[in-house]
């Protein structure tokens, strides 16, 4: 199951804070996303970048920020400004060179707001 | 807009019979349609993938079918075993402006495969 990383597994948070999610990759990708998993919702993408110091957003961006300074790392801050942040945060890595590229999915990060 | 939906979002089947879950896009433009599995508490796992040049592809028991027509892909799998529950998701790619794709997953299925 290497190759994509989250950290940590589980993650409290009080109102009002700010948290910071991890996603390390060592597959040499290019493309990066972040996912939201709610129960019966399926995934929906958050941010992705395609390449390094670039990066877009995805369905459902408000409340949340990322940077994308090494091809490696691809971290998610939720902000305090996102009104439910409970959830399961899922990151992806794929090469990025097609249109046909496999997403690699990392373990995931348990959200929990207190 | 880009839409993936899925169906059933529950399925119950005996081992050894077959199951089938199906959805539909609403880009004509979308090229490639994976199937992901995932197992409680686990990430999701790419299982099978088509391509909008290919009909119909099989990989054992599990084979994936497409209708660009009609816009809809449908996941097969037979003879059904215990280790086969899971949820699976479909997706769908999308495409934009300044060369940007994306895929958009359906809701899921929640496969129950009973001994």
């Amino acid at each position: 199951d290497g190759g994509i990383t989250q950290s940590p597994k589980y993650l409290f948070r009080k109102e009002g804070q700010n948290v910071t999610l991890s996603c390390e990759q060592n597959l040499n990708h290019d493309a990066m996303y972040w996912y939201r998993q709610d129960p019966g919702q399926g995934l929906r993408l958050i941010y992705y970048s395609q390449i390094v110091n670039d990066f877009q957003k995805g369905d459902i961006a408000e409340g949340y920020s990322v940077s994308r300074e090494k091809k490696e790392s691809f971290p998610l801050t939720v902000t305090s400004a996102q009104k439910n942040p409970t959830a399961f945060y899922l990151c992806a890595s794929s090469s990025g060179d097609s249109y046909y590229n496999e997403q690699f999915f990392g373990p995931g990060t348990r959200l929990t707001v207190l | 807009g880009e839409n993936v939906e899925q169906h059933p979002s529950t399925l119950s089947v005996q081992e050894g019979d077959s199951a089938v879950i199906k959805c539909t896009y609403s880009d004509s433009a979308s090229n490639y349609f994976p199937w992901y599995k995932q197992e409680l508490g686990k990430r999701p796992q790419l299982i099978i993938d088509i391509r909008s040049n290919v009909g119909e592809k099989k990989d054992q028991r599990i084979a994936v079918t497409l209708n660009k027509t009609a816009k809809h892909f449908s996941l097969h799998i037979t003879e059904t075993q215990p280790e086969d529950s899971a949820v699976y998701f479909c997706a769908a790619s999308f495409f934009f402006s300044g060369g940007y794709n994306k895929l958009i997953f359906g809701a899921g299925t929640r496969l129950a495969v009973h001994p």
